[in-house]
């Protein structure tokens, strides 16, 4: 089983709103990843854990805020989000020291 | 820096053999990947391959990999109209796995 799920599929918020994505995994998998990917580019690195720790922030702005409560799970917690952060929020997770990454079908992110 | 490129755009007839580019800059690479995502979907990982190797098949993927010139190709034997997707070539290196994407080429498979 490689698969990663997420949820929601879309998700329409308002620049005021709170939200969270969530990303489960039960491969065992101990590397967990965000990325987000804008219309016709590609995906870009936003966080990484490792160990439910977190090793790489890409300079995200505050307004997204990751979160690991454990090895299976992933949010990713937003607020006073801009328009232009409407994009493909894509999770991915793998073993760390494997180089098999492996990646959810995306949220759908519109911000009105 | 690191960087990677990919030309945009492939159109191939149903039967012929695809073949997807890519050039990468960063010599520390340490693996070099081919994905593929149809639209409205994630990414799917089709095949990868370490950077002191050469070639790799598995089915109808072959990975021919150049490391001096820094030049990655993908070659689909036999392109389905199911092949029709964007193929992003992608390079890790570092303790992290972090992917570095191209720009992905948008694969067109007519009858």
């Amino acid at each position: 089983d490689t698969e990663v799920t997420q949820t929601p599929k879309h998700l329409v918020m308002g620049m005021t709103n709170k939200k969270s994505l969530k990303c489960e995994q039960h491969m065992g998998h101990r590397a967990m990843y965000w990325y987000k990917q804008k219309a016709k580019k590609p995906p870009e690195l936003m966080f990484v854990y490792s160990y439910e720790k977190l090793s790489i922030n890409e300079s995200v702005p505050s307004r997204f805020s990751p979160e690991c409560p454990n090895s299976s799970l992933l949010n990713l917690h937003l607020h006073a989000l801009q328009p232009e952060d409407s994009a493909l929020y894509l999770c991915a997770s793998s073993q760390p020291g494997s180089y098999e990454q492996y990646f959810g079908p995306g949220t759908r992110l519109t911000v009105t | 820096g690191e960087d990677v490129e990919q030309s945009l755009f492939l159109s191939v007839r149903e039967g012929d053999s695809s073949v997807i580019n890519c050039t990468y800059t960063d010599s520390s690479s340490t693996y070099l990947y081919w994905y593929k995502q149809e639209p409205g979907a994630g990414l799917q990982l089709l095949t990868y391959i370490f950077s002191n190797m050469d070639m790799k098949q598995d089915q109808r993927l072959t990975v021919l990999l150049n490391k001096k010139d820094k030049h990655l190709s993908l070659r689909i034997a036999d392109t389905q109209t199911g092949d029709s997707a964007i193929y992003f070539c992608a390079e890790s290196s570092g303790g992290y796995n972090k992917l570095i994407f191209g720009a992905g080429t948008r694969l067109a498979v007519h009858p």
